[in-house]
């Protein structure tokens, strides 16, 4: 249980292009899913949170007009990086945390990262 | 602000030798703490964690004790197999005051590699 799936896993783009990708919680609901970024051989940099039906709280120097976040359900959360560049090249991995009371409330579950090339 | 400091890696043991990955922390209040591991080409997945002082966290043969006294987090394993080698990060997440936007918020150290040879 508490299986967080992320599509795609990979994808290249061209610069200047928009890409989306999807962060499920597949057996359980996620009233808050958070989206880093991992640079190679460096830890994970917290981006911002997402809380269903609400806007994403960002965190201090990441652009949100160039990461839109939107988390449409309890189960789904999206991030887009509109615009690409070569620079936003990188690693990119939500969690979903579950509702009070179920499981451990203060676990966030990992998805397995979307590696995203912008050429 | 809440911070995280791992050892620097990477590390390299022989199959059976003693691990220990040091982790240190800064928070305010009474953070829990967690250990992460990342085998290549995968998601992070909780290790283990504690929540309060003193508590310790166990899995799969490691095992981490939460120290205030030295607001320490580290993880020790006694006898290390090939298939631990990835990359593991220590983290902690701390409830802010009534209205704080960092609920939740894990922060991460910067990761150590461990590599293991037979």
């Amino acid at each position: 249980g508490a299986v967080v799936s992320q599509h795609p896993s990979w994808v290249i783009c061209k610069s200047g292009t928009s890409v989306k990708i999807e962060c499920r919680s597949l057996d359980f609901q996620a009233t808050t899913m958070f989206w880093y970024r991992q640079f190679p051989k460096q830890s994970l940099m917290l981006m911002a949170t997402s809380n269903e039906g609400s806007k994403a709280t960002y965190e201090q120097g990441v652009e949100k007009d160039k990461f839109l976040i939107n988390h449409a359900s309890l189960t789904l959360s999206t991030l887009t990086v509109t615009s690409a560049h070569p620079e936003d090249s990188s690693f990119y991995i939500c969690s979903a945390r579950t509702r009070e009371g179920l499981r451990s409330y203060n676990e966030q579950f990992f998805g397995p990262g979307t590696r995203l090339t912008v050429l | 602000g809440d911070s995280v400091t791992q050892m620097e890696g990477p590390v390299t043991l022989s199959e059976e030798a003693f691990l220990t990955i040091n982790c240190t922390y800064t928070a305010t209040g009474y953070p829990s703490l967690f250990w992460y591991v990342q085998y290549p080409g995968e998601g992070l997945q909780l290790l283990l964690k504690a929540t309060k002082a003193d508590d310790k966290g166990s899995n799969k043969g490691f095992e981490a004790t939460y120290r205030k006294e030295t607001t320490s987090f580290h993880l020790e394993k006694g006898s290390v197999q090939v298939s631990d080698s990835a990359v593991y990060f220590c983290a902690l997440t701390r409830y802010p005051n009534a209205g704080g936007t960092s609920y939740g918020k894990l922060t991460f150290g910067q990761g150590t590699i461990l590599t293991v040879h037979p």
